[in-house]
């Protein structure tokens, strides 16, 4: 079974169109993340949550929404897609505290055309 | 802004070890050095993390120096599904999964 499942792997989609990525984990953990790998490649984390606190990170636009039906999954919403928003989106989790590593999923290649 | 530095890249021959160096000259005491690869297309992969003593696993060992400003990342063994991009990284906030990658080292191994 694939720990980090995200779904779809390939997104095609026109500028001004509202879309989700869908995640899920059966690791039991308790925190979820996505990251935006650009096409410079730069790995940048864009939210991080638990059950009880949403961390956002202050660059990311108010388009992009999180959100988190249980403990297991983590959506991400995106509204109004720009052309900027073309990218390699990776969700991922881990049990908060220290010494533990994180686990990815294999990422959604999102074009905006 | 990661807490780390990496050389942009470097190359191995296959069966060699590859070590890979890191400096995190700013590490706090109680922060954890984690090292990840990216395989082309694929996501980041863990690999092993330490705090203070050097750690091996079914993957790589983790050297840290005495005084933690640096650490290596040996592959004993590399082969060619080795070559990827690797990231060392320091937490921020120790919070593992908020995970600030730089710019990593490419490494290519060769037949």
């Amino acid at each position: 079974d694939t720990a980090v499942s995200q779904t779809p792997k390939y997104l095609v989609t026109q500028m001004g169109n509202d879309k989700s990525i869908k995640c899920e984990q059966n690791l039991g953990h308790d925190t979820m993340y996505w990251y935006k790998q650009d096409s410079k490649k730069f790995l940048k984390i864009m939210f991080s949550y638990n059950n009880k606190e949403l961390i956002i990170n202050e660059t990311v636009p108010n388009r992009f929404s999180p959100k988190s039906p249980d403990k297991a999954h983590l959506n991400l919403h995106i509204n109004s897609l720009e052309l900027g928003d073309s990218a390699v989106y990776f969700c991922a989790s881990s049990q908060l505290g220290r010494g533990t590593e994180a686990f990815f999923g294999q990422g959604t290649r999102l074009t905006v055309v | 802004d990661a807490k780390t530095t990496q050389p942009t890249s470097m190359d191995c021959a296959e069966g060699r070890a590859a070590n890979l160096p890191c400096n995190h000259s700013t590490i706090s005491g109680n922060e954890y050095v984690y090292w990840y690869r990216q395989i082309h297309s694929q996501g980041p992969q863990y690999i092993i993390h330490g705090l203070k003593n050097n750690e091996t696993n079914e993957m790589a060992s983790l050297i840290i120096t005495e005084d933690r400003k640096s650490s290596t990342l040996i592959l004993p063994h590399a082969t060619l599904r080795d070559t990827a991009v690797y990231y060392c990284i320091v937490p921020d906030g120790g919070s593992q999964g908020n995970l600030i990658f730089g710019k990593g080292t490419k490494l290519s191994v060769k037949p």
